[in-house]
Formats: structure tokens, C-alpha cells, sequence
């Protein structure tokens, strides 16, 4: 079966320090990665998704860059992180074709100060 | 373009008494429909998902979505709500990418 992996759970880091969050997928092959934020509880923000190893694409532009180094491995990065930066960190994966559902990870909760 | 939404933040429900939550589509194209359940500090979990063929969509955890192609509606149901299913959910609709509605919290009162 299929599982999905975040790391850290949760994260305290001050404002202009880097961040790495990465996800990793088992059991299955070139999936479709996304990562996406929530803020404040609510409503899902897609931030970049992924159909192929170093295959970006990016949805809101920001200080946020994402990579994928191998096939189930997607990585979220910054250089300088921002108080707007807190929030709710998911990353989902799914098959490629659009009736497929996304399989979200458990998500990282980071807090800037 | 394509978008969903919920027009309600919050719902009530008594425990025992039948739960709908609310969602409408606007896409170009078949439809691809989604249900998601988030728990506090959770990552989303599937429910639902309408593809074709029968309207009325089984999913887990007793819960099922009528697609309404006129109304362009696919809200969620449970005859018999349980305080456990107190939550936010999510519609959404694929097409290429998920697009997500801004979510429902559902209060089961004891």
C-alpha cells in the first residue's frame, strides 16, 4: 500500500532563517507531488506541484522554491523565511489522470517568529 | 475556470439527525468531484469521489454526495450524524489540478 511521509511535525524557526520541509511517497511510481499551505485552519493554497523528477511548476509567486530530487521525494524550501510564512504544510500525491484522488500527508506545522 | 464553493462555514447538527454539507461547481468539461474530511492538525482524508454514471456517491465512513449535474451541486450527506464527525470538509474538483472550496466545519451536538 501506499503512505506518505512529512517531516519535521512541527517547526519554530525565526524570521529570515532557512527551511527545508521534505515529503517522501512509498509504494508507488511517478506520482503527480503537491505542496500546499493552509492558513488559519481553513481553505488549501496550492503552492507548486510536480509530474516528473525536476519538473516544477509554481502557483503563487513567493520567497518559497520547491525540488524534486527523485522520483518520490519533494522537498519545500526558503532561503530567508517570512512572518507570512507560518502556517499548515501539506503535501499530497496522486496518480496522473484527474479522476484520481490526492493523498495528503500527515503536514508540518511551522511557525515563524 | 474552475472552482468550487461552500456557501456555509459552519453547520450544526444534533447527534442522530441527518447532516448535509453544501457545495457548488463550475467547471468546463466533465467534472471530476471530490470530498475531503481534515481533523485538527491532520492531513486531508479521501471520502467521495463522483467520476460518471450514478448520481449518489457511497463513500467511507457511511457518508455519501448526490451529484446534481443541473444544479451543479455536489453536496455531502449522512442519514445519522455522530459526534465523531465533527470536522472540516472540503470539496473540491480536479482538472489537472484540485481546486478546493474554502471548507465546512460540521459540529455534531451531543
Amino acid at each position: 500500500s501506499q503512505t506518505i511521509h512529512q517531516w519535521p511535525a512541527t517547526l519554530v524557526q525565526p524570521v529570515g532563517s532557512p527551511l527545508s520541509l521534505e515529503c517522501t511517497v512509498e509504494g508507488t511510481s511517478n506520482p503527480n507531488l503537491y505542496w500546499y499551505r493552509q492558513a488559519a485552519g481553513r481553505g488549501l493554497q496550492l503552492l507548486f506541484y510536480s509530474v516528473g523528477i525536476g519538473q516544477i511548476s509554481s502557483e503563487v509567486p513567493q520567497n518559497l522554491s520547491a525540488s524534486r530530487p527523485q522520483d518520490r521525494q519533494f522537498i519545500l524550501s526558503s532561503k530567508k523565511l517570512l512572518l507570512s510564512d507560518s502556517g499548515f504544510y501539506l503535501c499530497a500525491w496522486s496518480l496522473l489522470t484527474d479522476y484520481n484522488e490526492q493523498f495528503f500527508g500527515p503536514g508540518t506545522r511551522l511557525t515563524v517568529l | 475556470a474552475q472552482s468550487v464553493a461552500q456557501p456555509e462555514d459552519q453547520v450544526n447538527v444534533a447527534e442522530g439527525n441527518p447532516l448535509t454539507v453544501k457545495c457548488t461547481y463550475s467547471v468546463s468539461g466533465n467534472p471530476y468531484l471530490f470530498w475531503y474530511v481534515q481533523y485538527p492538525n491532520r492531513g486531508l482524508q479521501f471520502l467521495l469521489k463522483y467520476i460518471t454514471g450514478d448520481n449518489l456517491v457511497k463513500g467511507s465512513y457511511g457518508f455519501e454526495a448526490e451529484f446534481n449535474k443541473s444544479q451543479t451541486s455536489f453536496h455531502l450527506k449522512k442519514p445519522s450524524a455522530l459526534v465523531s464527525d465533527s470536522a472540516l470538509y472540503f470539496c473540491a474538483v480536479s482538472s489537472l489540478k484540485f481546486y478546493f472550496g474554502t471548507g465546512t466545519s460540521l459540529t455534531v451536538i451531543p
